[in-house]
């Protein structure tokens, strides 16, 4: 069965560091997602991309987030300059339609760790 | 606005036993309800799920029921295995939108 795929699954850096992490959607699906869980709380949502551009974004992706689906397989999530409050276990996400919001494939995600 | 609550876990039961995690929400509208879980090492996957009131969802056992007057989504089984052992998520959906709005998660423990 087709899966989402993420590296690294941990990543460790250091406060200041921009760090990116990536996801390999499943192959025919058009519409990605980026969530995060800080430890103990809840799974937020991050920002949704079609057609190479966002679609949609919360009010935690400010100026330091940016995301890029930079060859046609992978779509990546960046921090510009990372800080000891984004530590969290970050999950990709990808659908094959928008708006039926069950269709989500979520990957295993990638705990990031800021020092 | 828009939010799920969850009961804290983990939840330990020994196989057989009954499960019920409690899930409420806060929402504008009438919004779709989800239970996903994640086992170990894996991502999050959609378990049930219901979209109007009083729909139950129901999928491997697991059941869960639409309730508007009480906002609740529990989920519940008549008899855990050792193999449910993993971390469930209450999620809703607004119409018109595909953003998720997920609740803390709820560990559950299951012993032979």
């Amino acid at each position: 069965e087709p899966e989402v795929t993420q590296t690294p699954s941990h990543q460790v850096t250091q406060m200041g560091q921009e760090v990116i992490l990536r996801c390999v959607p499943i192959s025919n699906h058009l519409y990605f997602y980026w969530y995060r869980q800080i430890l103990g709380q809840k799974v937020e949502f991050l920002v949704s991309f079609y057609n190479n551009e966002i679609s949609e974004k919360s009010e935690i992706f400010d100026d330091q987030f940016s995301v890029e689906r930079p060859d046609g397989s992978n779509f990546t999530l960046k921090i510009r300059s990372t800080k000891l409050e984004d530590s969290a276990m970050y999950f990709c996400a990808s659908a094959e339609q928008r708006g039926v919001a069950d269709t989500q494939y979520f990957g295993p995600g990638t705990r990031l760790t800021v020092l | 606005g828009n939010s799920v609550t969850q009961m804290e876990g983990p939840v330990t039961l020994s196989e057989e036993a009954f499960l019920t995690i409690n899930c409420t929400y806060t929402a504008t509208g009438y919004p779709s309800l989800f239970w996903y879980v994640q086992y170990p090492g894996e991502g999050l996957q959609l378990l049930l799920k219901a979209t109007k009131a009083d729909d139950k969802g129901s999928n491997k056992g697991f059941e869960a029921t639409y309730r508007k007057e009480t906002t609740s989504f529990h989920l519940e089984k008549g008899s855990v295995q050792v193999s449910d052992s993993a971390v469930y998520f209450c999620a809703l959906s607004l119409y018109n939108t595909d953003k998720l709005i997920f609740g803390t998660g709820t560990r559950l423990q299951v012993f032979p």
